[in-house]
């Protein structure tokens, strides 16, 4: 069964480098979005994206983060200046396009760790 | 606007007996509901989801969770608790069609005692 991977599972960086998170999305899917979930908090929406370009983003997903969808496979999202607070678990999550299937699949996370 | 609260943040169960996380939820439009199951280090799976079909809803693993609208409940349950079952639960609201932000719940941790 196709799913979204990520990479890499942990990153470790040093408060103010620029992070990149990867993720392959499902293949025929069109939707894709970022959240991200701060240790023991709820999971919180940072971004949607579709058609090339950001569809929805949360307050959260300031001008320190962008997303990018370089080739046909990958979708990144981009932290500039990376802060403390910045440390967290971030999904990944794909859908395919309208009818009936509103089923987001998500990765496997991707644990970011700020020093 | 849509919201999801999970009432409890840890249910602590004991092995064999029937499992119940508690879900409610406000939208202004008709909502399809989610339950996802996060293992310890581990990423989300779909456990179930409703989408305006039948509103006893089957999953894996045993579970199922009835849409209740005059109740705006989607309570998730299990008849019979197992050890492997012991993870964070989400239960998760989003609006069909669109881009479809979901909301999530704060999560209810199960805690399975053998």
């Amino acid at each position: 069964e196709p799913e979204v991977t990520q990479t890499p599972s942990h990153q470790v960086t040093q408060m103010g480098q620029e992070v990149i998170l990867r993720c392959v999305p499902i293949s025929n899917h069109l939707y894709f979005y970022w959240y991200r979930q701060i240790l023991g908090q709820k999971v919180e929406f940072l971004v949607s994206f579709y058609n090339n370009e950001i569809s929805e983003k949360s307050e959260i997903f300031d001008d320190q983060f962008s997303v990018e969808r370089p080739d046909g496979s990958n979708f990144t999202l981009k932290i500039r200046s990376t802060k403390l607070e910045d440390s967290a678990m971030y999904f990944c999550a794909s859908r395919p396009l309208g009818g009936t299937s509103d089923t987001q699949y998500f990765g496997p996370g991707t644990r970011l760790t700020v020093l | 606007a849509q919201s999801v609260t999970q009432l409890d943040s840890h249910v602590s169960v004991s092995e064999g007996t029937p499992v119940l996380l508690r879900c409610n939820y406000s939208s202004s439009y008709s909502p399809s509901l989610f339950w996802y199951v996060q293992h310890p280090n581990k990423g989300l799976q779909l456990l179930l989801k409703y989408t305006s079909a039948a509103t006893l809803v089957k999953g894996i693993n045993g579970f199922e969770a009835e849409f209740k609208k005059s109740e705006t409940s989607f309570h998730l349950t299990k008849p019979s608790a197992h050890m492997s079952d012991a993870a964070e639960y989400f239960c998760v609201v989003t609006l069909s069609g669109g881009y479809q932000k979901v909301t999530f719940g704060t999560g209810t941790k199960l805690q399975v005692i053998p």
